[in-house]
Parts: C-alpha cells; structure tokens; sequence
C-alpha cells in the first residue's frame, strides 16, 4: 500500500541553524500538507500546496518557513532559522483531491537546542 | 471559526470491551468531513475512520464506528471488542475543503489505555 515517507525521522539542530524536513507523498497525489505537533499539544496545521504554490498558510507559517516541490517527488519545508519553540513533531500529509482524506507520513522530531 | 472538542482527556477500557469517545465541533456549515486519526506510541498519524457529512448513514470501518449527530455536532467514536494494539492517542478532525479550505483542524485527543 503506498504511503508518505519522511526524512529525517529525527532531527537536532541548533538555535538560529536552517533545517530542511523531507518529504515524499504519495505518488499520484497533487495535494501536500505540512502539519506541527507540539509535544503534549494538538496537531497544528502549517500550510497547504498545490500546483506548484502555496494554497493556504497559518499564522505560524511566517517568513522563517519554506515549501518546496523540488522535483516531481520530494516536498520539503525549510525552517531558516531555527528557534527553539520550533522544537515539535513535523507531519506532511498528501491527498489525491480538496476533498480527499488526507494520509500523515510518520513524522520528523526535530529538536532545536 | 471551526473548533473541535475533545472533553476526555484520557479513558481507559479492559480488553476485548466496549469504550467510546467523543467529540464536539462548531461548525455553521452544512457540508463538510470528520475524520479521526489514531496515534500510536510511535507518532505516526493513521486515518481510523471518515464521515461526510451529507450522509446520514454512520461511517463503520471493522470494529471501529462512529455516531455521527449532525444537529447536536457530535462526532464520537466507538472502538468495540478493544484489543492492546488500540492504546493510543485518539484525535478528532474537521475540514471543510467545499469552503476553499482543506486544513485539518484537531481536538486536543484522548489517550486510550487498554488493560488487558
């Protein structure tokens, strides 16, 4: 069964670093997802991508956040410059259609020290 | 804007018996899908079940089905004949894509202990 793949599964970085979260969705999906968990917090949703450009973002997407379809497989968010309240659980997810269940890969833990 | 509640913060249940869990949401829209993901120890997020809300008929995935209340906005989930393999955190989710949106919007979970 075809699922997301994320890498890397953990990440530690310092303060003030950039940091680059890979992703690879499923592979006849054009909808991609980034989603943060804070430990202990809810699922938070970060911005949405389609054809090529963002679609939608939330107030935590501000300008030290990046998304990327580099190439037709890989879907990256980049932190630019890391702080530690970025200290969380990083989810992509894909879907085939708007209305189309979304699928979570397994998570990047990324800890900024 | 939409809010997903989940007033149980934790519930625990015996093996092989019955629990459910609940949800509420707040929502002025008519046409729109709940969904919840179950989160295991691991973290990874896994889709257990997904109810359109058009349809009156409540989503049944194995031993997992909901009661899907339109009126009252209610949304719970109940896991029958539990097994160990169930313990995990439980989220709620709304979306409503028909509205331009397709973010997840989630509830705070529940985490399930099964005792065996």
């Amino acid at each position: 069964e075809p699922e997301v793949t994320q890498t890397p599964s953990h990440q530690v970085t310092q303060m003030g670093q950039e940091v680059i979260l890979r992703c690879v969705p499923i592979s006849n999906h054009l909808y991609f997802y980034w989603y943060r968990q804070i430990l202990g917090q809810k699922v938070e949703f970060l911005v949405s991508f389609y054809n090529n450009e963002i679609s939608e973002k939330s107030e935590i997407f501000d300008d030290q956040f990046s998304v990327e379809r580099p190439d037709g497989s890989n879907f990256t968010l980049k932190i630019r410059s890391t702080k530690l309240e970025d200290s969380a659980m990083y989810f992509c997810a894909s879907s085939g259609g708007r209305e189309e269940t979304q699928y979570f890969g397994p998570g990047t833990r990324l800890l900024v020290l | 804007a939409q809010t997903v509640t989940q007033s149980q913060p934790e519930m625990s249940v015996q093996e092989a018996e019955t629990v459910t869990l609940s949800c509420t949401y707040d929502t002025s829209e008519s046409d729109y899908y709940l969904f919840w993901y179950k989160q295991p120890p691991s973290r990874q997020m896994i889709l257990v079940i997904r109810q359109e809300a058009y349809k009156q008929q409540n989503a049944t995935e194995n031993r997992f089905s909901v009661n899907f209340q339109k009126a009252a906005k209610s949304f719970s989930l109940k896991i029958s004949d539990s097994q160990l393999g169930d313990a995990a955190m439980y989220f709620c989710a709304y979306n409503w894509p028909q509205g331009g949106s397709e973010k997840l919007v989630f509830g705070k979970g529940t985490k399930l202990t099964v005792n065996p």
